[in-house]
């Protein structure tokens, strides 16, 4: 079965300190992992996907197959990156499974 | 460019009734999904159009749950007589195509209550 699960529900950290949220995912095939973001009042929208390989606003994540999981990273943290953070998995169809979503909170 | 758009944006109806959901997605964008987030499940899928077709209706939860979709455009979701487990905030989202990798873009989203 397809599962991706984001143990923590809240992240809490201050301005400047680096930020880790957790992903891990269950598929048996090759997946394409990505991270959305909603802000306060504002729509979901992709943040990063890892076949990109790319850094957004700071952000990266790295897909580990060997460890099923794809944590998004960021060394030093914003008030602006605080969000809600959804990873989801997208296998051999084209629906995405989402994770219940990490919240971070950047305190100044 | 327009982003995808919902409506209405909130919804409160008497259980029992039935209601209906509308999406217009991205121009041009061939790809539909709706999406179900409600408190303590996280984001849900329901149902994934590709054109006016549903090749996967899988989440869909009951049989009082139903959409569809015409001119490969604007969809609708209908959920009759509903329940209070029903209440959620409905999400839809394009994609320019099915197959793997493409970006999906969501739309604000209907906030349901059923009381």
């Amino acid at each position: 079965a397809q599962r991706v699960t984001q143990p923590e529900k809240l992240l809490s950290v201050f301005k400047g300190a680096p930020v880790e949220l957790k992903c891990n995912y269950s598929y048996s095939g090759s997946p394409e992992l990505f991270w959305y973001v909603q802000y306060s009042r504002q729509r979901l929208q992709l943040l990063l996907r890892h076949i990109s390989r790319e850094s957004i606003k700071g952000f990266t994540a790295d897909l580990n197959k060997g460890e099923t999981s794809f944590h998004l990273k960021k060394p030093f943290a914003q008030e602006e990156d605080s969000a809600m953070y959804y990873c989801a998995l997208s296998g051999n169809t084209d629906k995405l499974i989402f994770g219940t979503g990490t919240r971070l909170q950047v305190f100044p | 460019g327009a982003g995808v758009s919902q409506s209405p944006s909130n919804k409160v109806t008497e259980k029992g009734k039935d209601v209906e959901l509308r999406c217009d997605p991205i121009s041009g964008h061939t790809a539909l999904y709706w999406y179900r987030q409600s408190l303590g499940q996280g984001l849900e899928f329901l149902i994934y159009f590709q054109g006016n077709s549903a090749p996967d209706k899988s989440g869909l939860p009951s049989d009082r749950f139903s959409a569809e979709r015409t001119g490969g455009s604007v969809s609708t979701l209908t959920i009759q007589r509903t329940q209070q487990e029903d209440s959620a905030v409905y999400l839809c989202a394009s994609s320019q195509g099915g197959g793997l990798g493409k970006t999906q873009y969501f739309g604000p989203g209907t906030r349901l209550l059923v009381l």
